[in-house]
Protein backbone atom coordinates (compact mmCIF):
# COMPACT_ATOMS: atom_id res chain seq x y z
CA UNK A 1 0.00 0.00 0.00
CA UNK A 2 0.96 3.09 -1.05
CA UNK A 3 1.84 5.42 1.59
CA UNK A 4 3.38 9.19 2.68
CA UNK A 5 3.25 9.94 6.05
CA UNK A 6 4.47 13.10 6.93
CA UNK A 7 6.09 14.77 10.49
CA UNK A 8 4.16 16.06 13.22
CA UNK A 9 2.46 19.75 12.90
CA UNK A 10 5.26 22.54 14.16
CA UNK A 11 4.83 26.18 15.87
CA UNK A 12 7.73 28.74 15.09
CA UNK A 13 8.68 31.73 15.76
CA UNK A 14 9.60 34.63 13.48
CA UNK A 15 13.01 33.77 11.51
CA UNK A 16 13.23 30.52 12.73
CA UNK A 17 13.45 27.60 10.43
CA UNK A 18 11.41 24.23 10.58
CA UNK A 19 12.19 20.82 8.91
CA UNK A 20 9.12 18.60 7.99
CA UNK A 21 9.94 15.15 7.18
CA UNK A 22 8.24 13.13 4.47
CA UNK A 23 8.37 9.04 4.83
CA UNK A 24 7.28 6.85 2.07
CA UNK A 25 6.24 2.97 2.02
CA UNK A 26 4.99 1.28 -0.70
CA UNK A 27 7.03 2.56 -3.42
CA UNK A 28 10.58 3.77 -3.71
CA UNK A 29 11.71 7.30 -3.69
CA UNK A 30 14.05 6.49 -6.64
CA UNK A 31 11.03 5.57 -9.47
CA UNK A 32 8.73 8.16 -8.65
CA UNK A 33 8.67 12.08 -8.64
CA UNK A 34 7.86 13.60 -5.20
CA UNK A 35 6.49 17.64 -4.86
CA UNK A 36 6.22 19.54 -2.25
CA UNK A 37 2.76 21.88 -1.82
CA UNK A 38 1.55 24.62 0.89
CA UNK A 39 -1.76 25.70 1.27
CA UNK A 40 -1.87 28.42 3.93
CA UNK A 41 -5.49 28.69 5.99
CA UNK A 42 -8.32 29.16 3.95
CA UNK A 43 -6.09 29.67 1.07
CA UNK A 44 -5.25 27.62 -2.62
CA UNK A 45 -2.35 25.46 -3.17
CA UNK A 46 1.53 26.24 -3.79
CA UNK A 47 3.90 24.43 -5.38
CA UNK A 48 7.56 24.66 -3.44
CA UNK A 49 9.47 22.34 -5.18
CA UNK A 50 10.24 18.76 -5.71
CA UNK A 51 13.16 15.62 -6.27
CA UNK A 52 14.36 14.03 -9.01
CA UNK A 53 13.91 9.94 -8.73
CA UNK A 54 17.20 9.42 -10.38
CA UNK A 55 20.02 11.69 -9.07
CA UNK A 56 17.95 12.94 -5.83
CA UNK A 57 18.26 16.57 -6.57
CA UNK A 58 15.69 19.10 -6.15
CA UNK A 59 14.31 21.98 -8.11
CA UNK A 60 12.54 24.81 -6.32
CA UNK A 61 10.29 27.55 -6.87
CA UNK A 62 12.39 30.71 -7.67
CA UNK A 63 9.83 32.57 -4.90
CA UNK A 64 11.39 29.85 -2.21
CA UNK A 65 15.12 30.20 -3.89
CA UNK A 66 17.30 30.81 -0.78
CA UNK A 67 15.33 29.60 1.43
CA UNK A 68 13.86 26.30 1.02
CA UNK A 69 15.63 22.60 0.70
CA UNK A 70 14.41 19.43 0.09
CA UNK A 71 17.05 16.17 0.68
CA UNK A 72 16.64 12.62 0.64
CA UNK A 73 18.06 9.97 2.36
CA UNK A 74 17.25 7.38 -0.15
CA UNK A 75 18.04 4.63 2.93
CA UNK A 76 15.95 6.21 5.20
CA UNK A 77 12.97 6.11 1.93
CA UNK A 78 12.57 10.10 3.58
CA UNK A 79 12.29 13.08 2.05
CA UNK A 80 13.06 16.22 3.95
CA UNK A 81 11.84 19.40 3.15
CA UNK A 82 13.45 22.81 5.17
CA UNK A 83 12.25 25.99 4.85
CA UNK A 84 14.26 29.03 6.68
CA UNK A 85 13.37 32.81 7.43
CA UNK A 86 10.04 31.81 8.47
CA UNK A 87 7.50 34.25 8.58
CA UNK A 88 3.67 34.63 9.54
CA UNK A 89 2.70 34.20 5.86
CA UNK A 90 4.60 30.71 6.01
CA UNK A 91 1.89 29.65 8.05
CA UNK A 92 0.46 26.93 6.18
CA UNK A 93 -0.15 23.38 5.85
CA UNK A 94 2.33 21.85 3.63
CA UNK A 95 2.22 18.41 1.81
CA UNK A 96 4.45 15.86 -0.11
CA UNK A 97 2.98 14.10 -2.90
CA UNK A 98 4.11 11.86 -5.49
CA UNK A 99 3.10 11.47 -9.36
CA UNK A 100 1.26 8.82 -10.95
CA UNK A 101 3.30 7.69 -13.06
CA UNK A 102 7.01 6.02 -12.45
CA UNK A 103 9.91 7.12 -14.36
CA UNK A 104 9.81 3.64 -16.53
CA UNK A 105 6.22 5.17 -18.17
CA UNK A 106 6.45 8.46 -16.82
CA UNK A 107 4.28 11.36 -18.54
CA UNK A 108 5.00 14.89 -18.46
CA UNK A 109 1.61 15.72 -17.49
CA UNK A 110 2.75 15.21 -14.42
CA UNK A 111 -0.14 14.29 -12.05
CA UNK A 112 -0.10 14.31 -8.24
CA UNK A 113 -1.73 11.12 -6.87
CA UNK A 114 -0.31 9.65 -3.46
CA UNK A 115 -0.39 12.85 -0.91
CA UNK A 116 0.98 12.82 2.71
CA UNK A 117 -1.80 13.29 5.55
CA UNK A 118 -0.08 17.23 5.93
CA UNK A 119 1.77 19.33 8.28
CA UNK A 120 0.73 22.32 9.91
CA UNK A 121 3.46 24.89 10.55
CA UNK A 122 2.21 28.02 12.68
CA UNK A 123 4.90 30.96 12.47
CA UNK A 124 3.84 33.47 15.19
CA UNK A 125 5.63 35.46 17.74
CA UNK B 1 5.90 32.44 -13.98
CA UNK B 2 2.45 31.15 -15.47
CA UNK B 3 -0.87 32.41 -13.91
CA UNK B 4 -3.75 30.14 -13.34
CA UNK B 5 -7.63 32.07 -13.26
CA UNK B 6 -10.48 29.93 -12.77
CA UNK B 7 -14.18 31.36 -13.00
CA UNK B 8 -16.48 31.23 -11.20
CA UNK B 9 -14.56 31.26 -7.62
CA UNK B 10 -17.88 29.73 -5.82
CA UNK B 11 -21.00 28.61 -7.38
CA UNK B 12 -24.29 27.41 -6.13
CA UNK B 13 -25.97 23.97 -7.39
CA UNK B 14 -28.48 21.67 -6.76
CA UNK B 15 -27.65 17.61 -6.98
CA UNK B 16 -28.12 16.25 -10.46
CA UNK B 17 -27.36 19.69 -12.02
CA UNK B 18 -24.63 20.08 -14.46
CA UNK B 19 -22.03 22.23 -13.78
CA UNK B 20 -18.87 24.09 -15.36
CA UNK B 21 -15.68 25.29 -14.21
CA UNK B 22 -13.58 27.24 -16.35
CA UNK B 23 -9.65 27.81 -16.15
CA UNK B 24 -7.51 30.06 -17.82
CA UNK B 25 -3.75 29.94 -18.57
CA UNK B 26 -1.81 33.12 -18.76
CA UNK B 27 0.21 31.60 -21.55
CA UNK B 28 -0.17 27.89 -23.84
CA UNK B 29 0.09 25.70 -21.76
CA UNK B 30 -1.08 22.92 -24.77
CA UNK B 31 -2.96 20.37 -22.33
CA UNK B 32 -0.73 20.32 -19.09
CA UNK B 33 -3.58 20.73 -17.07
CA UNK B 34 -5.06 18.90 -14.53
CA UNK B 35 -8.12 19.18 -12.07
CA UNK B 36 -8.38 18.40 -8.10
CA UNK B 37 -10.99 18.31 -5.75
CA UNK B 38 -10.71 18.48 -1.94
CA UNK B 39 -12.71 18.83 0.88
CA UNK B 40 -12.31 20.63 3.74
CA UNK B 41 -9.93 19.24 6.26
CA UNK B 42 -8.46 16.37 3.50
CA UNK B 43 -5.83 16.38 0.38
CA UNK B 44 -6.45 17.44 -2.87
CA UNK B 45 -7.91 14.41 -5.21
CA UNK B 46 -6.68 14.04 -8.35
CA UNK B 47 -9.79 14.09 -11.32
CA UNK B 48 -8.39 14.58 -14.91
CA UNK B 49 -5.02 15.22 -15.75
CA UNK B 50 -3.69 15.81 -19.11
CA UNK B 51 -7.05 18.41 -19.72
CA UNK B 52 -9.01 15.28 -20.91
CA UNK B 53 -7.98 11.34 -19.18
CA UNK B 54 -10.34 10.74 -16.13
CA UNK B 55 -7.82 9.69 -13.10
CA UNK B 56 -8.57 5.78 -12.64
CA UNK B 57 -11.42 5.48 -10.23
CA UNK B 58 -12.77 8.75 -10.97
CA UNK B 59 -16.37 8.69 -11.68
CA UNK B 60 -17.44 8.90 -15.20
CA UNK B 61 -19.89 12.39 -14.79
CA UNK B 62 -16.40 14.23 -14.15
CA UNK B 63 -15.14 15.45 -18.04
CA UNK B 64 -12.11 17.86 -18.61
CA UNK B 65 -11.80 19.53 -22.44
CA UNK B 66 -9.45 22.64 -23.88
CA UNK B 67 -6.23 22.75 -25.14
CA UNK B 68 -4.18 26.28 -25.57
CA UNK B 69 -5.10 28.90 -22.65
CA UNK B 70 -8.47 27.43 -21.92
CA UNK B 71 -9.60 24.60 -20.55
CA UNK B 72 -13.08 23.60 -19.04
CA UNK B 73 -14.40 20.94 -15.71
CA UNK B 74 -17.64 19.65 -16.21
CA UNK B 75 -19.79 17.79 -14.02
CA UNK B 76 -22.70 16.04 -15.80
CA UNK B 77 -25.18 14.95 -13.13
CA UNK B 78 -24.26 16.70 -9.77
CA UNK B 79 -23.88 13.91 -7.03
CA UNK B 80 -24.01 15.23 -3.12
CA UNK B 81 -20.29 13.79 -2.62
CA UNK B 82 -19.16 16.37 -5.34
CA UNK B 83 -19.80 19.47 -2.96
CA UNK B 84 -16.17 20.67 -2.65
CA UNK B 85 -13.62 22.59 -3.83
CA UNK B 86 -12.05 22.13 -7.26
CA UNK B 87 -8.35 23.25 -8.61
CA UNK B 88 -6.81 23.32 -12.19
CA UNK B 89 -3.12 23.03 -12.33
CA UNK B 90 -0.83 23.53 -14.66
CA UNK B 91 2.30 20.89 -15.27
CA UNK B 92 3.59 22.68 -18.29
CA UNK B 93 6.98 24.77 -16.60
CA UNK B 94 7.37 25.61 -13.06
CA UNK B 95 6.60 26.35 -10.77
CA UNK B 96 3.61 23.92 -11.72
CA UNK B 97 1.30 26.48 -10.51
CA UNK B 98 -2.88 26.18 -9.26
CA UNK B 99 -6.02 28.22 -10.28
CA UNK B 100 -7.32 29.64 -6.92
CA UNK B 101 -9.81 27.28 -6.28
CA UNK B 102 -13.83 27.24 -7.44
CA UNK B 103 -16.15 26.13 -4.20
CA UNK B 104 -18.80 24.19 -5.60
CA UNK B 105 -22.04 24.83 -2.81
CA UNK B 106 -25.54 23.24 -2.51
CA UNK B 107 -27.92 25.41 -2.96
Amino acid sequence: QVQLVQSGAEVKKPGASVKVSCKASGHTLTTFYVHWVRQAPGQGLEWLGMTFPTSGNSAYSRKFQGRITIIRDTSASTLYMELSGLKSEDTAVYYCVREVFPISNWTDWRPFDYWGQGTLVTVSS
Amino acid sequence: DIQMTQSPSSLSASVGDRVTITCRASQIINNYLNWYQQKPGKAPNLLIYGASTLQSGVPSRFSGSGSGTAFTLAISSLQPEDFATYYCQQTYTTPFSFGQGTKLEIK
